[in-house]
């Protein structure tokens, strides 16, 4: 069956720590993104890509980065953790406008 | 650019009462797509109805809601609210661009 699959499920790192979160997805889609979830705030995109190697700028941009290595893989790379960004983190793919999400489980990070 | 509203951060409702949910828009795009999605504690958002009909009903599980353009609003609603209802709803609006914008979410809580 088609998913996108996350990992961590969760992550304790301390200020200033190094993080990468994983998303992997089989649903052949082009496209892939990473929201924050906030209460009061929604989702918020992060970064998102239309495929290998492309990367673009989202809504929340600062403080993280992603790499885009297969059309299966995208990931989310916090290289200096701020408490600021615990949070809960989904990964989602899609075919690209008009389409729906398929998400990810979510990765629970807090940041000490 | 583009946004979505959703005013209402949690809505308290007895079993069995009407639920109606709002969410506005705006884009300069003429042909949005509009989506609700529902996201239950611990499990990952998922595609509740989708719409880009203007003045065309849509259902789904109970649920619908009905695209107007004229008022940029894409409201959700069910005739009776269940217990199983309880879950954060968020508004997504998909316009220019292969990326959705939630709104900042609602909070349906149905109590007995």
């Amino acid at each position: 069956e088609a998913a996108v699959t996350q990992s961590p499920r969760n992550k304790v790192t301390v200020t200033g720590g190094n993080v990468t979160l994983s998303c992997r997805q089989t649903n052949s889609h082009n496209y892939m993104y990473w929201y924050r979830q906030d209460t009061g705030h929604g989702l918020r995109l992060i970064h998102y890509s239309y495929g290998a190697g492309n990367l673009q700028i989202g809504d929340v941009p600062d403080g993280y980065k992603a790499t885009r290595t297969t059309q299966e893989d995208f990931f989310l790379l916090l290289e200096l953790a701020s408490p600021s960004q615990t949070s809960l983190y989904f990964c989602a793919s899609s075919d690209g406008h008009g389409s729906d999400y398929t998400f990810g489980s979510g990765t629970r990070l807090l940041v000490i | 650019g583009d946004s979505v509203t959703q005013t209402e951060g949690l809505v308290t409702l007895t079993e069995g009462l009407p639920v109606m949910l709002n969410c506005t828009y705006q884009t300069i795009y003429s042909n949005p797509f509009l989506f609700w999605y529902v996201h239950y504690l611990n499990e990952s958002p998922r595609l509740l109805l989708k719409s880009s009909t203007d003045n065309k009903r849509t259902e789904h599980q109970g649920f619908h809601a009905t695209l107007h353009k004229s008022s940029s609003s894409f409201h959700l609603q069910k005739s009776s609210a269940q217990l199983s209802d309880s879950a954060l709803y968020y508004c997504a609006l998909s316009a220019s661009f292969s990326k959705l914008v939630f709104g900042q979410g609602t909070s349906l809580s149905v109590v007995p």
